[in-house]
């Protein structure tokens, strides 16, 4: 089993559409999580780390749940420039383990 | 205020040479990380230095190796290289304690012919 899985996507949605991901992660001790995104030959980039009792910023909700090991991301009325790769990250004691991603694009 | 900066960003290279890799963290940071990206998968973890002690290593030959200098910058150093070292690799600094996000460099582009 990976460490941490997520929806293979890839998603296509229109503009203005809300889209879910999904991930689980296998070690249990796992103190911390993110999302990033990752932009085509670019670098990660961070674009929220993941509390608890869950936290939103802008458009953007992400949600934790310690029982099941399971992290998701809500992304609300879809811009074209959130097209990128969503990566999940669990960091179990400093070094980071991600997901393969999972590819969004946003249509006109 | 500069964020991590990495050098070489391009590399050729052929089968059985070595590599060293730059990183310079963002100034503050005492963690650095190393991770090595193919195409169509996320980044997997190398090496981890904090205050120039070797913090953690992911799953990869003993080929690979790093150091961290005295000023918190890194070296990544890859010996007898193979075809499937092709790959992205990227650095990331962060304070260094576990709830801390890590923020990535621009990465090197390395090409193994």
């Amino acid at each position: 089993r990976k460490e941490v899985e997520q929806d293979p996507g890839p998603f296509n949605v229109p503009e203005g559409a809300t889209v879910a991901f999904n991930c689980t992660y296998s070690n249990s001790a796992s103190q911390s999580f993110f999302w990033y995104r990752q932009d085509c030959r670019k670098e990660p980039k961070l674009l929220m780390s993941v509390y608890s009792s869950g936290n939103e910023d802008g458009r953007f909700t992400a949600q934790l749940n310690r029982a099941s090991q399971y992290i998701s991301l809500l992304i609300r009325d879809s811009k074209l420039s959130d097209s990128a790769t969503y990566l999940c990250v669990v960091n179990p004691s400093g070094d980071m383990r991600f997901g393969a991603g999972t590819r969004l694009t946003v249509k006109p | 205020d500069a964020g991590v900066t990495q050098s070489p960003t391009h590399l050729i290279k052929t089968r059985g040479q070595h590599v060293t890799l730059r990183c310079s963290p963002i100034s503050g940071h005492k963690s650095v990380s190393w991770y090595q990206q193919v195409l169509g998968q996320g980044p997997q973890f190398i090496f981890q230095y904090y205050e120039k002690e070797e913090r953690g290593r992911g799953n990869f030959p003993d080929r690979f190796s790093a150091r961290q200098f005295p000023n918190y910058s890194s070296e990544l150093n890859v010996n007898a290289l193979l075809l499937g070292d092709s790959a992205l690799y990227l650095c990331a600094s962060s304070l260094g304690t576990p709830d801390q996000p890590q923020h990535f460099g621009d990465g090197t582009r390395l090409s193994i012919l």
